[in-house]
This record gives C-alpha cells, structure tokens and sequence, in this order.
C-alpha cells in the first residue's frame, strides 16, 4: 500500500535560514505527491504539487519541492524562511491505481528562532 | 468561492451523545473526503465520495461512525454515541478528482470534545 514517510517530528530554523524538510513516499509508479501547510487553528492549504513533467515543483511562498525516483523522495525546500512560515507541514501522496483518495504522512512542525 | 464550509467550527459534547458534523463542498467538485486528525494518529482519512456515492470508507474507526452524502453540496458525518476517544479535529475536503490532477481542498474543520 502507498505510504508516506516524514522523518522529521520537528525542526527548528532561525529566520532567514534555508529549510528542507524531508519527504519519502512508497509507491508502486510513478506518485502523485504533494505538500500541504497547517497554521494553528487551520485547515491545509496546498503548497505544491507534483503530477509530472519537471521534477522541480514551484509553489506559493517561495516553497519548491524536488521530487527524486531514485531515492524515492519529494523535499521541500524554501532558501529563507520568515517568521511566518512556523507551521506545520504535511507531505501526501495520491493512492493511483483509480483510487482518488491521498494519503499524508504524520506532519512536520517547523518552529522559527527570531 | 466560499471554500468548502464546516459547521460546527467547535463542539463540546458529553460521552454518550450524538454528533453531527456537516460540511458544504466547493461547488462543482464531485469528490467529498472526511478526515480526521489527532496528535497520536495524525490524519486519517475516514471515508470518501464520489458523486454523492461512498467509495471507500474503510478508515471509519466502527459502527458508530456513519456518513451520507444526500446530494452534491452537502455531506454529514455522525457520531453515535460519541466518546471521548472520538476527540479530534475532524476536516472535510472536496475535489474534482486527483487523478485527473486536481487539488483537495480543506475545510477549517470542526474541533470536536467529548466529555
């Protein structure tokens, strides 16, 4: 079954800093992934999305995500956080095989050192 | 577009109670997800429709849990009886279909308390 794998419960950054919070994924072909981002009191709000074509995804706020076969692997990046950007953040992964639901990994809280 | 809309925002209620959470997905999408969302279990996706038809609700925890989707703009999710175990945050989410590389969008949820 599609599973998702964030390695990291929690990371903390210092504003200004770069970012890269990790993403593995199980899947059988090739994934549709994404990455979604909670403020407290929230619900999700897409960052980014991958479905194909070029492996380096842009999205809102500055947030790209580069999505690996080999290493089964779809990170986020963003090359300077603010202060605004604590939150935290969930990969996915789409079911496939005629399934629309997605499945999310356990989330990443991403705290930011002023 | 308003969103997909949840009601109620915040429910406190006390063991043995019924609950009911509704939800109003964006216009025009045809799949409606219910997720639930707990610090121990993170999100979990508890059923899912399409055109107002379940397709997969193997995530609901029991027979306690039921959901419906009566037409294309509005869906339930029912609790019955509720138990403090069932706290949570509970989202809903509509589509026009992944795979047809279309977003899920979310609800702000509704923040359930049992008592």
């Amino acid at each position: 079954a599609q599973s998702v794998t964030q390695p990291d419960i929690h990371i903390t950054v210092s504003e200004g800093a770069s970012l890269e919070l990790r993403c593995n994924y199980s899947y059988g072909a090739t994934p549709y992934l994404f990455w979604y981002v909670q403020s407290p009191g929230q619900g999700l709000q897409l960052l980014l999305k991958y479905f194909s074509g070029d492996t380096l995804v842009q999205g809102i706020k500055g947030f790209e995500a580069e999505f690996k076969r080999s290493q089964s692997s779809f990170n986020l990046r963003k090359p300077s956080v603010h202060w605004s950007d604590a939150a935290e953040y969930f990969c996915a992964v789409g079911a496939g095989r005629g399934d629309d639901k997605i499945i999310f990994g356990k989330g990443t809280r991403l705290h930011i050192l002023p | 577009d308003a969103g997909v809309i949840q009601s109620p925002r915040h429910e406190v209620t006390e063991m043995g109670q019924e609950v009911t959470l509704r939800c109003k997905p964006i216009s025009g999408h045809d799949y409606l997800f219910w997720y639930r969302q707990t610090m121990m279990r993170g999100l979990e996706l508890l059923i899912y429709f399409n055109n107002n038809v379940p397709i997969d609700d193997s995530g609901m925890p029991e027979d306690r849990f039921s959901a419906k989707m009566p037409n294309a703009s509005f869906s339930t999710l029912k609790i019955q009886p509720s138990e403090p175990r069932d706290s949570a945050v509970y989202f809903c989410a509509s589509s026009a279909g992944v795979l047809s590389g279309n977003t899920i969008y979310f609800g702000e949820g509704s923040w359930l308390t049992v008592v």
